[in-house]
């Protein structure tokens, strides 16, 4: 099993770009998560979602969109970049939700200039 | 809402010596999970270990325990013979039955010295 990958690893965009980070998990969890890094900060949640064709909004949802067509894939875009949104993108999977324990992909650092 | 404080930005420790990673919860459910996750130098999460409110025996996981004091509302790390690969961030979150996302406290620096 590869668990939860995310692509790509590094990207670096100019503000007013739109783009797509990508999120595939294997182990048919039901429950997936986008969530961000800031420097010194823990994560905070944007979007999850509980299955496919079902997705939510979290702490800090605004210039995200996320949409889950099958159980495997979760993809996050960002609809025009700015400065605010640099940071380190991970990507989460558990097969519950609420006290299930949650994987995480390897991150994505995203620099928005 | 839930709410995890981690009051150590950055503890040093001596190689073998076993260190304690405070980590203290707010929440009015009966029913969540608490969490430890480390974050290394290269940037990944790596899930160490998991308490269920309900769970009425400390979890252990190899050199990790995690220490439940449910009345106190504390779910503090002990990593037993520190090892130099045990320097990283670690993370302490919660989350909770119904909630839909798990909760971060800010972290702590761990760095284990030679």
């Amino acid at each position: 099993n590869a668990g939860v990958t995310q692509t790509p690893k590094f990207q670096v965009l100019k503000t007013g770009q739109s783009m797509t980070l990508q999120c595939a998990q294997d182990m048919n969890h039901e429950y997936m998560s986008w969530y961000r890094q800031d420097p010194g900060m823990g994560l905070r949640l944007i979007h999850y979602s509980v299955g496919a064709g079902i997705t939510d909004q979290g702490e800090v949802p605004n210039g995200y969109n996320v949409s889950r067509s099958t159980t495997e894939d979760f993809p996050l875009r960002l609809l025009s970049a700015a400065p605010s949104q640099t940071s380190v993108y991970f990507c989460a999977s558990s097969r519950l939700a609420g006290v299930g324990t949650q994987y995480f992909g390897p991150g994505t650092r995203l620099t928005v200039l | 809402a839930q709410k995890i404080t981690q009051t150590q930005p950055g503890m040093f420790v001596q190689e073998k010596e076993a260190v304690t990673l405070d980590c203290t919860y707010d929440t009015s459910d009966q029913s969540y999970g608490l969490f430890w996750y480390k974050q290394p130098s290269s940037g990944e999460m790596i899930f160490l270990i998991y308490q269920g409110s309900y769970d009425e025996q400390n979890a252990t996981e190899g050199r990790y325990s995690l220490n439940f004091q449910k009345a106190r509302k504390s779910a503090n790390l002990v990593i037993s013979a520190s090892q130099l690969g045990d320097s990283a961030m670690y993370f302490c979150a919660m989350s909770a039955q119904g909630a839909q996302k798990l909760v971060f406290g800010q972290g702590t620096r761990l760095t284990i010295n030679p």
